[in-house]
């Protein structure tokens, strides 16, 4: 089945340690997200990938970063994970020309300790 | 700014019953309007969705009214179950920029 796949859907890193979160798509959507969700909150989207263009959100702080190396992986870097980054991050992908609904993964639960 | 408002935050519904989330809107550039169940634990699932050129649009127990000129659309769950227990988000796209409600936490109790 054609689906959006992240991993690991729990990590557990330590105060300011650089973590990785992934994500890859079989459904060949060229817009690729990446959101926030913290508890009993809607999701914050963090930026998207339209194609190989990066489109930061405004208020994504500069610890946030991604990678797209190509059209079915996108990667989340964190660069000095804090307390406050504990959250669920889920990634999406979607077709572009036209609106369509977004096709979401099942989350990366992150535990910064 | 909240694109979206979203209400109920939170919904108790005995089985059976029918339950209501309402969304309102601001920016009539957006043209696509789906409803997402997300489980604890899990990511987002579309649900159903609809464009501002229906009024109403119906997949099962699922049904979204939709009033273009008031900017505000509904999800209608019919015959709710236990099973439907869950969160809610609505959303609205434009260009490929999604908008999320805050979200109705529903509790269907047997």
């Amino acid at each position: 089945d054609a689906m959006v796949i992240q991993n690991p859907r729990y990590q557990v890193t330590q105060f300011g340690k650089p973590v990785t979160l992934s994500c890859s798509q079989t459904l060949n959507h060229n817009v690729m997200y990446w959101y926030q969700q913290k508890s009993s909150q809607a999701p914050k989207l963090l930026f998207h990938y339209y194609d190989k263009d990066f489109n930061n959100e405004a208020d994504t702080p500069d610890n946030f970063q991604s990678r797209r190396p190509n059209t079915s992986f996108c990667f989340l870097d964190i660069r000095s994970p804090g307390l406050g980054d504990a959250a669920m991050y889920l990634c999406a992908t979607s077709r572009s020309g036209g609106n369509y609904g977004y096709t979401f993964g099942s989350g990366t639960r992150l535990t910064v300790v | 700014q909240q694109q979206v408002k979203q209400s109920p935050q939170s919904l108790i519904v005995q089985k059976g019953g029918i339950s209501i989330i309402n969304c309102a809107y601001e920016n009539t550039a957006f043209d696509y309007f789906p409803w997402y169940q997300q489980f604890p634990g899990k990511g987002p699932a579309l649900l159903i969705a609809i464009r501002p050129d229906v009024s109403e649009k119906k997949e099962g127990r699922f049904t979204i009214s939709f009033n273009k000129s008031a900017k505000q659309f509904s999800l209608h769950i019919m015959d709710s179950q236990p099973g439907d227990s869950a969160t809610y988000f609505c959303a609205a796209i434009d260009n490929n920029d999604m908008r999320f409600g805050a979200g109705t936490r529903l509790t269907v109790k047997p």
